[in-house]
């Protein structure tokens, strides 16, 4: 079946360490997305690629940086930098007429 | 700028009962939006969405949506509530200057009782 993948869905990680995470979609879509959800502020945009080889800073990009090398994946990566990642993410995908986003299932990351 | 507001953080409703979930919008032009809800440690899933043409949009698991221009309002409704029905609900406007960027509101959390 079509839908995006995230993985890991649980990840821990120590102050200090950067971590990535993945994101794969196969419904051919050509813009991806990467949000932060906290509890009672809803979603919060990181990064979005219209394209392969192209992506634009979202509203909270400071701290994670992305690439998209193909246009199924976009990984994610939470560097040492950003200072307060514990949070659930979440990764979505549109197409090109620009309506409804896919979500996938979500990566709670923890920082212990 | 666009954005998207939910005035309520929670709506307890008896199953059996309307459920109405209130969102209003502020947007430039000619607004996109949607509803998505959320079960816990889940992804989003898309219920229903309001691009053009009948004010009234149907949706998926019973929900429908109305859109009022003048009050600038997309409430969320289920005339009969079940208590599967609890969950976080987004509301969310499309981002006029890129197409497909969301902007959603805070979330409310609906709680169904028995």
């Amino acid at each position: 079946d079509g839908g995006i993948t995230q993985s890991p869905k649980y990840l821990f990680r120590k102050e200090g360490q950067n971590v990535t995470l993945s994101c794969e979609q196969n419904l051919n879509h050509d813009a991806m997305y990467w949000y932060r959800q906290d509890p009672g502020q809803g979603l919060r945009l990181i990064y979005y690629s219209q394209i392969v080889n192209d992506f634009q800073k979202g509203d909270i990009a400071e701290g994670y940086s992305v690439s998209r090398e193909k246009k199924e994946s976009f990984p994610l990566t939470v560097t040492s930098a950003q200072k307060n990642p514990t949070a659930f993410y979440l990764c979505a995908s549109s197409p090109p007429n620009g309506g409804e986003l896919f979500f996938g299932e979500g990566s709670r990351l923890t920082v212990l | 700028a666009q954005s998207v507001a939910q005035p309520e953080d929670q709506v307890n409703v008896a199953e059996g009962n309307p459920l109405t979930v209130k969102c209003t919008y502020s947007v430039s032009g000619n607004p996109y939006l949607f509803w998505y809800v959320q079960y816990p440690n889940r992804g989003l899933q898309f219920l229903l969405k309001y691009i053009t043409g009948d004010n009234l949009v149907k949706g998926s698991y019973g929900f429908e949506a109305e859109f009022n221009k003048s009050q600038t309002s997309f409430h969320l409704k289920k005339p009969s509530a079940l208590v599967s029905d609890s969950a976080l609900y987004f509301c969310a406007v499309r981002v006029t200057d890129s197409w497909g960027k969301l902007q959603f509101g805070a979330g409310t959390q609906v709680v169904v009782t028995p």
